[in-house]
């Protein structure tokens, strides 16, 4: 059964940074590209980043390019995103998700999410 | 603003049939598969349908996806009181090269 596990939200200063991680297990991991999407608290879905298996491959999207680094460890089966810069507007549950597939780029899985407040 | 447009909100009584629409343009919908999720509150989405119209294991058959150009749609039939949630459509985006959603449909069973 795949499960992701996210961890590492929480309040933080306009101008701060914070580590998302996502622990997966059920899948071999390092064969599967993952992503992360966010979600504003009462509003809707938003992609943000997203990397390839063996992490040659990063996407990001305009809003978060130059303040966020999506990472990988297939070593320990966890993702990273490294936030800095933060903004009030990135105040959402942030959501890791992977394929069913190994070979495709699909958002089927996602994780339970954590939450990440940016205000003083 | 989101890329991909929904209803904010729909509406049915128990036993009804109620569909969502979703429309996008020649950049996503147009070329690409659409998928659809079900997020009840203070959880987590769902996926509900991939590739317009294929449910994953579990979901039950009530749920119907169909796309037509650069438009797709959920059906649900035989609404039943814990179909109340929101609904999002996605699809890829060959110009974004990303992930692009619908504002969601919030679904009320009368």
């Amino acid at each position: 059964e795949v499960q992701l596990v996210e961890s590492g939200g929480g309040l933080v200063q306009p101008g701060g940074s914070l580590r998302l991680s996502c622990s997966a297990s059920g899948f071999s991991f390092s064969t599967y590209a993952m992503h992360w999407v966010r979600q504003a608290p009462g509003r809707g879905l938003e992609y943000v980043s997203a990397i390839s298996g063996d992490g040659g491959g990063t996407y990001y999207a305009d809003s978060v390019k130059g303040r966020f680094t999506i990472s990988r460890d297939n070593s320990k089966k966890t993702l990273y995103l490294q936030m800095s810069s933060l903004r009030p507007e990135d105040t959402a549950f942030y959501y890791c998700v992977s394929p069913a597939d190994s070979s495709g780029w699909e958002l089927d899985y996602w994780g339970q999410g954590t939450l990440v407040t940016v205000s003083s | 603003q989101s890329v991909l447009t929904q209803p904010p909100s729909a509406s049915g009584t128990p036993g009804q049939r109620v569909t969502i629409s979703c429309s996008g343009s020649s950049s996503n919908i147009g070329p690409n598969t659409v998928n659809w999720y079900q997020q009840f509150p203070g959880t987590a989405p769902k996926l509900l349908i991939h590739s317009n119209s294929q449910r994953p294991s579990g979901v039950p058959d009530r749920f119907s996806g169909s796309k037509s150009g650069t438009s797709a749609s959920l059906a649900i039939s035989g609404l039943q009181s814990g179909d109340e949630a929101d609904y999002y459509c996605a699809s890829w985006d060959d110009s974004l090269s990303g992930w692009v959603f619908g504002g969601g449909t919030k679904l009320t069973v009368l």
